[in-house]
């Protein structure tokens, strides 16, 4: 069965120490993997896209980055406007994302 | 540009009612997925329509239904509710179909006593 895997489930940060979240995942015939930030009361907020392993993009403080099992955001020197669930989905063959259960980070001034 | 527009932001159902939810895509897009967001289970896809045709469809029981009409805009419904339906209905829009990019809406927060 596909499935992603987040973690840490929560994180807690000082402002400026940078740190890094992970999404492993198994899932046959990736398509693409997507990273959202979703902050309170509010619909996900599309951040990345990766389709192949090695690739890297980034977005002012964040980077993400995609082998062959796993992706990484990295978050340097955050700030608490940072503050949010940040989640990972996998794109399948068919078209359907399967999303983790997200790392809540909190970053404190 | 306006965003993804759901409605309504919050509703109140009992057990064994329906309700039907909506969904405007953003001007352009022609695919709208649905989504159901709880604490225990995350985000799980329902199903996506692109151009009027239900392209994908999750593992839900078919009690969800969903439906798009030709201007892209999307209803989502569900039958003879039951209090584990109490969720955050999310929708998004893309461009393309097979949620690329994908842009999500506030959401409706459906609560089922």
């Amino acid at each position: 069965e596909d499935q992603v895997t987040q973690s840490p489930e929560a994180l807690r940060l000082q402002e400026g120490e940078s740190s890094s979240l992970n999404c492993s995942y198994t899932v046959s015939g990736l398509r693409g993997l997507f990273w959202y930030r979703q902050d309170p009361g509010k619909g996900p907020e599309f951040l990345f896209t990766l389709y192949s392993a090695g690739e890297e993009k980034e977005k002012e403080r964040l980077k993400a980055t995609l082998t062959k099992k796993e992706s990484f955001l990295h978050i340097t020197a955050p700030k608490p406007e940072d503050s949010a669930t940040y989640l990972c989905a996998v794109q399948e063959q068919s078209g359907n994302l399967i999303f983790g259960k997200g790392t809540k980070l909190s970053v404190k001034p | 540009k306006a965003g993804v527009t759901q409605t309504p932001r919050y509703l109140i159902k009992t057990r064994g009612q329906q309700v039907t939810l909506s969904c405007s895509p953003i001007s352009g897009h022609r695919s709208v997925s649905w989504y159901q967001q709880t604490p225990g289970q995350g985000l799980q896809f329902l199903f996506e329509y692109f151009s009027e045709t239900q392209r994908n469809k999750g593992n839900f029981p078919g009690r969800f239904s969903g439906r798009q009409f030709s201007n892209s805009r999307s209803e989502m419904n569900v039958s003879t509710l039951e209090l584990g339906d109490s969720a955050l209905y999310l929708c998004a829009s893309s461009l393309r179909a097979a949620n690329t990019e994908a842009f999500f809406g506030q959401g409706t927060r459906l609560t089922v006593v």
